[in-house]
């Protein structure tokens, strides 16, 4: 049973345009979200992350949002760069399990 | 800067040959994570640490074993490796909340 879910497999942007990366929970224990970014052959990073008492994170060119009563959350990247090109992975996390639950990844790729 | 290393970023090994992969942390976090990496398959957690000589399951922890003497050191141990666990592992440590990972090891099983 998927509690974390990135249904779209891959995204293809033209680079200074926005990309929007999905995702969706079904636990609503989940309280906390991150979304990572791993290009080939590294380890993921972090990249911004949100509790569920906002429903809104920015950072730079990064933006998270949170709809509590969708149990969706999405990544708006603006501008897209070639070097975002990447998987993002969404996390969740609840109460105080500090286990994450990882989405299935989405291949972003920001062409020039 | 956290830094999680992990021993070998590529290994060959052959079925039934047990499998060592080791992490090291330096941030003094009480949580390490194993997970391994699998196309269309996403990030998917082996086994967590949340202490030393703490262990738990985690969603497929079939075939593997861990192992945690040190605070800043946990390995993987794969009694008798399978072609199945060709696979990235990833190593994570986290305080609480955010996992920092490793660069990975892509281990190849023949």
């Amino acid at each position: 049973d998927q509690q974390v879910k990135q249904n779209s497999p891959s995204l293809s942007v033209q680079e200074g345009r926005i990309s929007i990366l999905n995702c969706d929970y079904t636990n609503s224990m989940f309280d906390y979200f991150l979304w990572y970014k791993k290009y080939p052959a590294e380890g993921p990073t972090f990249l911004i992350s949100i509790s569920s008492i906002k429903d809104k994170n920015e950072d730079g060119r990064f933006t998270v949002f949170l709809n509590k009563s969708a149990k969706h959350l999405s990544l708006h990247i603006v501008p897209s760069q070639p070097g975002d090109s990447a998987v993002y992975f969404c996390a969740a996390s609840g109460g105080s399990n500090y286990k994450l639950t990882f989405g299935k990844g989405t291949l972003l790729t920001v062409n020039p | 800067d956290v830094k999680v290393t992990q021993s070998s970023r590529y290994l060959v090994k052959r079925t039934g040959e047990k499998v060592f992969l080791e992490c090291v942390q330096d941030m003094d976090h009480e949580n390490m994570f194993w997970y391994r990496q699998d196309p269309g398959l996403g990030l998917r957690l082996i086994y967590f640490s949340y202490d030393v000589k703490m262990k738990e399951k985690g969603d497929i922890p079939e075939g593997y074993s861990v192992s945690r003497e040190k605070k800043e050191r946990f390995s993987l141990i794969l009694e008798s490796a399978s072609t199945n666990q060709t696979s990235m592992y990833l190593c994570a440590s986290s305080p609480l909340g955010e996992q920092f990972f490793g660069p990975g090891t892509r281990l190849t099983v023949l």
